[in-house]
């Protein structure tokens, strides 16, 4: 089946510093999209990029399709960025998402 | 903005007792999810429902089925509670092949 690998499993930063988070997929995704989960909270869409450059905010994701990965950049990173991001794709011929186990980000001050 | 709206926010029941979970979007979507959140936090899909098309994730026990009234209404029902049906459940929708969004979740604790 579909499998979403996401690098690394968890990541601590100082307040201010980029953060680089990854995924890679096993096969096509016709859809792909990066979400936001606080301790505790709900899951919030931060960016839907099935190819290509997509930026809004301090956020930027880079989706390479053939190379079946993408990446997710936050700059200047703030302690409110602390939480769980989850890459999630959906494969060709399918529209149900399939999650990538997380990144676990802290933000120190 | 919350515009997939999921009730109630917490449930605590006994094992064969029977359950339901309401979700509704205001959204105008076509498509609506259903999803489990385990202990560690992986998300799985369980069911979608499109256009009266019910897409059945194969691992989902049978004691788990989906009602929708509209297609802006996709309700969980579980029929007799099991333990190991503690987790968060997620509510999304979209339009078909399009970003999708979630409500904040139904945590069911089963004792």
């Amino acid at each position: 089946g579909q499998q979403v690998q996401q690098s690394p499993a968890s990541l601590v930063l100082q307040e201010g510093e980029n953060a680089e988070l990854q995924c890679n997929f096993s096969s096509t995704a016709t859809q792909l999209q990066w979400f936001y989960q606080s301790p505790g909270g709900s899951l919030v869409s931060l960016l839907s990029n099935p190819s290509g450059t997509k930026h809004t905010g301090r956020l930027t994701s880079t989706t390479v399709t053939k190379e079946r990965r993408s990446s997710l950049h936050i700059s200047s990173s703030q302690t409110t960025d602390s939480g769980t991001y989850l890459c999630a794709i959906a494969a060709s011929g399918s529209w149900q998402l399939i999650f990538g186990s997380g990144t676990q980000l802290t933000v120190m001050p | 903005e919350t515009a997939v709206f999921q009730t109630p926010n917490y449930h605590v029941t006994q094992v064969g007792n029977e359950v339901s979970f309401n979700c509704k979007q205001t959204l105008g979507h076509d498509t609506m999810y259903w999803y489990k959140q385990d202990s560690k936090k992986l998300l799985k899909i369980m069911f979608s429902y499109n256009n009266k098309q019910l897409i059945v994730n194969e691992t989902v026990p049978r004691r788990f089925s989906p009602q929708s009234s509209d297609k802006a209404h996709l309700n969980l029902r579980i029929k007799s509670v099991e333990p190991e049906d503690s987790a968060v459940y997620l509510c999304a929708s979209s339009r078909t092949g399009t970003e999708v969004f979630f409500g904040k979740g139904t945590r069911l604790t089963v004792v």
